[in-house]
């Protein structure tokens, strides 16, 4: 089946820094998403990705929908303590009906205050 | 509420036990979805309902679990008989297109 791969698997930042993670495909997808989980929480919408190439924004963070269509980038600046959490990637694909989800096996995201 | 909720947010079963997990969507959305996420991975999905019908359950994982959507709004998934096997998370999320909105999900522990 259809895998996405994410790097790294984890990372320890400083407060300020900049964190870049990718995530990558066998296969093309049509949309990218990007998602934080908190401990103990659902997956929480971040970025939605609709077009080869494009690059959107939601506040301090930044993605980007690759050109081959089989990658995407997330880029989080100046990183502070909340932003602590694992960041999946996910595209969807049609199944049998609808548009289940594909993860990526996430980036833990660990923040020294 | 605005997004998606479900119950039980913890359940405890002992082996052989059937559990119920619930699910209220987003009020209108058409699409949705179960997902199961093991420790340290990602959420692998179970199956998919569009208003009241099933319309694709290949990710459920055997026979002991069946799910239902009888009135196109709550949704209910079933686990007969659990197994250790079974721990995880069990994530419900709805859409109306293509970005799917989660619940906090429950957190299924099988002793």
């Amino acid at each position: 089946g259809q895998q996405l791969n994410q790097s790294p698997q984890s990372m320890f930042i400083q407060e300020g820094e900049d964190v870049s993670m990718n995530c990558t495909s066998s296969s093309i997808f049509n949309t990218w998403l990007w998602y934080k989980q908190d401990p103990g929480e659902g997956p929480v919408l971040l970025i939605a990705l609709y077009k080869a190439g494009e690059l959107t924004s939601n506040g301090r963070l930044t993605a980007q929908f690759g050109i081959t269509r089989k990658d995407s980038f997330l880029n989080i600046s100046a990183s502070i303590p909340s932003d602590v959490g694992i960041y999946f990637c996910a595209g969807p694909h049609r199944g049998n009906a609808g548009n289940m989800l594909t993860f990526g096996g996430g980036t833990r995201l660990m923040v020294k205050p | 509420g605005a997004g998606v909720s479900q119950s039980p947010r913890y359940k405890v079963a002992k082996r052989g036990q059937d559990v119920a997990l619930r699910c209220d969507p987003i009020s209108g959305h058409v699409s949705l979805f179960w997902y199961q996420q093991a420790l340290g991975q990602g959420p692998e999905f179970l199956t998919y309902f569009q208003n009241e019908a099933q319309l694709d359950k290949s990710g459920l994982p055997s026979d002991r679990f069946f799910a239902e959507r009888p009135e196109g709004s709550v949704s209910t998934l079933k686990i007969q008989r659990t197994q250790q096997e079974d721990s995880a998370v069990y994530l419900c999320a709805s859409s109306l297109g293509w970005e799917q909105y989660f619940g906090p999900g429950t957190r299924l522990t099988v002793t």
